[in-house]
C-alpha cells in the first residue's frame, strides 16, 4: 500500500501566488487532516475532514482552503501565498469510527514563499 | 478547548541514561485519546503509542514506558538506557471524541543522545 501520498515534496512560490498541495490516501480512512510544522511550534492543525463533503477548521486555518469530494483526496489550497506560510506541511489520515485515531502521515511538503 | 504542553524544549543525555519526556494536557471531554509520536532527523512522523482516557494502566514496550495520570493530566514518556538512535523530536498529542478525533499536538521535545 502507498499509504498517504503528498505532492509536491518541495515548492518555491512568490508572494501572492496560489498553489495546491495534494494529498491522497489508499487506506479508506474517513478522517484526513493538514498540519504545518514550524520550528518551536510543533504541529499545528490547519483543516480537517471527518468524511467526504465535510470539512472543518483547525487551529490555524487563515489563508488556506480545503475540500473533500472523495474519501481518498484532501487537497490544501493556498489562495495568495505569504512569507508567513513558509513551512513544512504534513497530511495525515486515520480511521474515525474504529476509535483508534492513530494518524498516518505523509512524508511532508516543504514550501518556501519568497 | 484542547491543549497539550510539552515544557521541555530540548533534552541532552549521554547514552545509557534514562530520560523522561513530560506531557501535560487539557480537555473538557471525559473520552479522549493520548498519543506519542517520534520524528527522527529524517523527518517522518512515527506513531509510538495510544492511550484512551479510561485506561490508566502504565505501559512498557521494550525500553519505552508511559505513565498516564488523569489526576495530574499528564502522560509522560520514559526511555530507559537511551541510545543514539533515540535522538529525535518527540510529540505528545490529544484527540477528543467530540472533535471527531481532531488531534492537537504539543510543541515537541527534541532529544539528543550523545555517545
Amino acid at each position: 500500500n502507498a499509504g498517504v501520498t503528498q505532492t509536491p515534496k518541495f515548492q518555491v512560490l512568490k508572494t501572492g501566488q496560489s498553489m495546491t498541495l495534494q494529498c491522497a490516501q489508499d487506506m479508506n480512512h474517513e478522517y484526513m487532516s493538514w498540519y504545518r510544522q514550524d520550528p518551536g511550534m510543533g504541529l499545528r492543525l490547519i483543516h480537517y475532514s471527518v468524511g467526504a463533503g465535510i470539512t472543518d477548521q483547525g487551529e490555524v486555518p487563515n489563508g488556506y482552503n480545503v475540500s473533500r469530494s472523495t474519501t481518498e483526496d484532501f487537497p490544501l489550497r493556498l489562495l495568495s501565498a505569504a512569507p508567513s506560510q513558509t513551512s513544512v506541511y504534513f497530511c495525515a489520515s486515520s480511521y474515525r469510527t474504529s476509535g483508534t485515531g492513530e494518524l498516518f502521515f505523509g512524508e511532508g511538503s516543504r514550501l518556501t514563499v519568497l | 478547548a484542547q491543549k497539550v504542553t510539552q515544557a521541555q524544549t530540548e533534552i541532552s543525555v549521554v547514552e545509557k541514561e534514562d530520560v523522561t519526556l513530560d506531557c501535560v494536557y487539557e480537555t473538557r471531554d471525559t473520552t479522549y485519546y493520548l498519543f506519542w509520536y517520534k520524528q527522527p532527523p529524517s523527518g517522518e512522523l512515527v506513531f509510538l503509542i495510544r492511550r484512551n482516557s479510561f485506561d490508566e494502566q502504565n505501559e512498557i514496550s521494550g525500553r519505552y514506558s508511559w505513565n498516564f495520570q488523569k489526576s495530574t493530566s499528564s502522560f509522560n514518556f520514559t526511555i530507559t538506557a537511551s541510545q543514539v538512535v533515540d535522538s529525535a523530536v518527540y510529540f505528545c498529542a490529544l484527540s477528543e471524541i467530540t472533535g471527531g478525533f481532531k488531534t492537537i499536538f504539543g510543541a515537541g521535545t527534541r532529544l539528543f543522545v550523545k555517545a
